[in-house]
């Protein structure tokens, strides 16, 4: 396992369901990231916090919503999806967000899928 | 905004043969670049970090040099193995955000 720890592995739920998906790093980074990957396209870049602060927002519709209660713990609450927001979700953190001189540590991802 | 290139999308090749991946990116403003390695379904691992200021970084069978005023950076995988197979990503750091590059994947046949 990395630094990174993703939990659940693996979602189903449904377009009225609401479900959680959860982050937690003990790297002592001070930025955390959510990432989403479909298939055949890059990885896009969806919330930024620094120091539990979110400080981006990538035009990521409402139906997902962000959550960072202390800087090792990051959330991001669904609700109402769409069959479209199946896609591997990866969380990632950094020691800084504006001098990442240690690069990116990803967790393993949480595979969702909306039926 | 920063967009991130690899050249081949995909790469087949028997064992022993050496790998050469590469990257391209468009704004050479970098703080560093970062190659990851994905197997399919799971999260990403760093293989390699060069900071803006290095030519090269390597990790036993891996090297991977950067020419940040071309933009571009090569991962090499010496004698490749079939437990090489999977797809590599590279990321680049600016603007205080981390851009992928779709990846390329690799196929080391036994």
């Amino acid at each position: 396992e990395t630094g990174v720890t993703q939990t659940p592995r693996h979602l189903v739920m449904g377009m009225t369901n609401k479900k959680s998906l959860k982050c937690e790093q003990h790297l002592g980074h001070n930025a955390m990231y959510w990432y989403k990957q479909s298939a055949k396209k890059p990885l896009e870049l969806m919330f930024v916090y620094s120091l539990e602060e979110r400080v981006e927002n990538n035009s990521v519709p409402s139906r997902f919503s962000p959550e960072c209660p202390n800087s090792s713990h990051l959330f991001l609450h669904l609700h109402t999806l769409q069959p479209e927001d199946s896609a591997l979700y990866l969380c990632a953190s950094s020691q800084d967000q504006t001098e990442p001189a240690h690069g990116y540590t990803f967790g393993s991802g949480t595979r969702l899928t909306v039926v | 905004k920063q967009e991130v290139t690899q050249i081949p999308a995909a790469l087949s090749v028997p064992e022993g043969e050496n790998l050469v991946l590469n990257c391209s990116f468009t704004d050479s403003a970098i703080y560093n670049l970062q190659w990851f390695r994905q197997d399919p379904g799971k999260g990403l691992t760093s293989l390699l970090l060069i900071q803006s200021s290095q030519r090269e970084q390597t990790s036993g069978r891996l090297n991977a040099s950067l020419d940040k005023s071309s933009g571009r950076s090569t991962l090499y995988i010496a004698a490749s193995q079939p437990g090489d197979s999977a797809t590599y990503l590279c990321a680049v750091s600016n603007d205080y955000k981390l851009s992928f590059g779709a990846g390329t994947t690799v196929t080391v046949r036994a």
